[in-house]
């Protein structure tokens, strides 16, 4: 059994540009959950795909949005990039069906720094 | 405003004894916790969880207990063990909320001595 894959692992941007994180869900998942990490912090939950449409979102502004594909991978895309957007983003995948009780499966995550 | 707090940042238990962590929500329509636990450089892994009918789920070592009224929850490590050392997340969510996704505390280090 595959586990979440997350790429790249490290990425460093400038202030102002655009970043895309990936991320492959566990096999056989079909829900998609981001969160991010700052240091210091728990995880704080962007949003979450199911069947390729966003169906729930934390309190982030609309510069992250992101994708799922039909084999259940997906993208987070953050535009207009800020310094405090410096973090561990993590990807976490869950078992079909409702994932409300479903415990989540995390990736390593990918960590961004923002100059 | 913090929904759910670990209001302990580090916690150094000795190898063998008993390792206790606590968390604490604001949030009174949260049902279901979750623990998870961190190695640096690693994801979080998923340990126990426990839904709001139940105030007690084992598993092995681990122990969840959960105080509704108090709105508190606390996870057991009994005996505890050096590949124990990590990060753990109290982690909550509200089931019928929809696709809320889960409000984590800010986490505890659990460091083992032995």
């Amino acid at each position: 059994e595959t586990g979440v894959t997350q790429s790249p692992t490290h990425l460093i941007k400038t202030r102002g540009q655009q970043v895309t994180l990936r991320c492959s869900s566990q096999s056989g998942h079909n829900t998609v959950s981001w969160y991010q990490q700052a240091l210091g912090q728990g995880p704080q939950f962007i949003f979450q795909y199911y069947r390729e449409e966003e169906n729930g979102r934390g309190n982030f502004p609309p510069r992250f949005s992101g994708l799922q594909f039909p084999n259940y991978s997906s993208e987070l895309n953050v535009n207009a990039l800020e310094l405090d957007d410096s973090a561990l983003y993590l990807c976490a995948s869950s078992t079909p069906g409702s994932s409300y009780n479903s415990p989540l499966h995390f990736g390593n995550g990918t960590r961004l720094t923002v100059t | 405003d913090q929904q759910v707090k670990q209001n302990s940042p580090s916690l150094s238990v000795q190898e063998g004894r008993i390792s206790i962590l606590n968390c604490d929500y604001t949030n009174s329509m949260f049902d279901y916790f979750l623990w998870y636990k961190k190695y640096p450089a690693e994801g979080p892994t998923f340990l126990i969880s426990i839904s709001s009918i139940k105030d007690k789920n084992e598993d092995g070592r681990f122990t969840v207990f959960l105080n509704k009224s108090a709105k508190h929850l606390s996870l057991h490590i009994v005996p505890s063990q050096p590949g124990d050392s990590a990060v753990y997340f109290c982690a909550a969510r509200f089931s019928g909320g929809g696709a809320d996704g889960l409000t984590f505390g800010k986490g505890t280090h659990l460091i083992i001595q032995p």
